[in-house]
């Protein structure tokens, strides 16, 4: 496709399950990122990979959060042991160098129960 | 901490008139200032941006005024049009964190 990707767009989950968050970036961007954004607020940065590159995990709330990114490509947000205040739409964006332009998907809506 | 403060944090306009929209850094090393307009369940996307060796630039509509001294930036939406609601990120770029944004401004032009 020629956007960013994300799945599922929705998600509805019990406190204390886990869940995955996948972000498909657009093809042959080096740096991909992924944010938090709870209703009507700002955009809260939670991690970020630069092709082969340590993540920059400073944005990460707690250890229930985790990301991994396989092949360059595909990045998969997990939380564990979800809460109520995980709720939020977890947004994803690539971009072709660091900080260029960011292309950002329409996020995952996440709701805990 | 790198910040960038936003204000004001929600802007009702008449249709027609002019929105402004200020943002504010204290890192001297921001080198891009991007602006983002979000609609309702999308994400957000580039509308303008502006590097600091200049002082304005204006696509259509949309005009960023940059003002290096004050460490200060801001959008202006000239003959602002319902279609222009939405939500607007302001945005510095440089040092560690790479893109750091303020926390946004809610937008409504009434018809």
């Amino acid at each position: 496709g020629a956007g960013v990707s994300q799945s599922p767009s929705n998600k509805v989950t019990e406190k204390g399950k886990d869940v995955e968050l996948r972000c498909d970036p657009i093809s042959g961007h080096t740096a991909l990122y992924w944010y938090r954004q709870s209703l009507g607020q700002g955009l809260e940065f939670l991690i970020y990979f630069q092709g082969n590159s340590a993540p920059d995990k400073s944005g990460l709330p707690s250890d229930r959060f985790s990301a991994e990114r396989t092949g360059g490509s595909v990045s998969t947000l997990t939380i564990q042991r979800t809460q109520q205040e995980d709720s939020a739409v977890y947004l994803c964006a690539s971009s072709l160098v660091r900080a260029g332009e960011l292309f950002f998907g329409e996020g995952s809506r996440l709701t805990v129960l | 901490q790198q910040q960038v403060k936003q204000s004001p944090q929600s802007l009702i306009v008449q249709k027609g008139g002019i929105s402004i929209i200020n943002c504010a850094y204290e890192n001297t090393a921001f080198d891009y200032f991007p602006w983002y307009q979000q609609f309702p369940g999308k994400g957000p996307a580039l509308l303008i941006a502006i590097r600091p060796d200049v002082s304005e630039k204006k696509e259509g509509r949309f005009t960023i005024s940059f003002n290096k001294s004050a460490k200060q930036f801001s959008l202006h939406i000239m003959d602002s049009q319902p279609g222009d609601s939405a939500t607007y990120f302001c945005a510095a770029r440089g040092g560690a964190d790479g893109l750091t944004f303020g926390k946004g401004t809610h937008l409504i032009i009434q018809p």
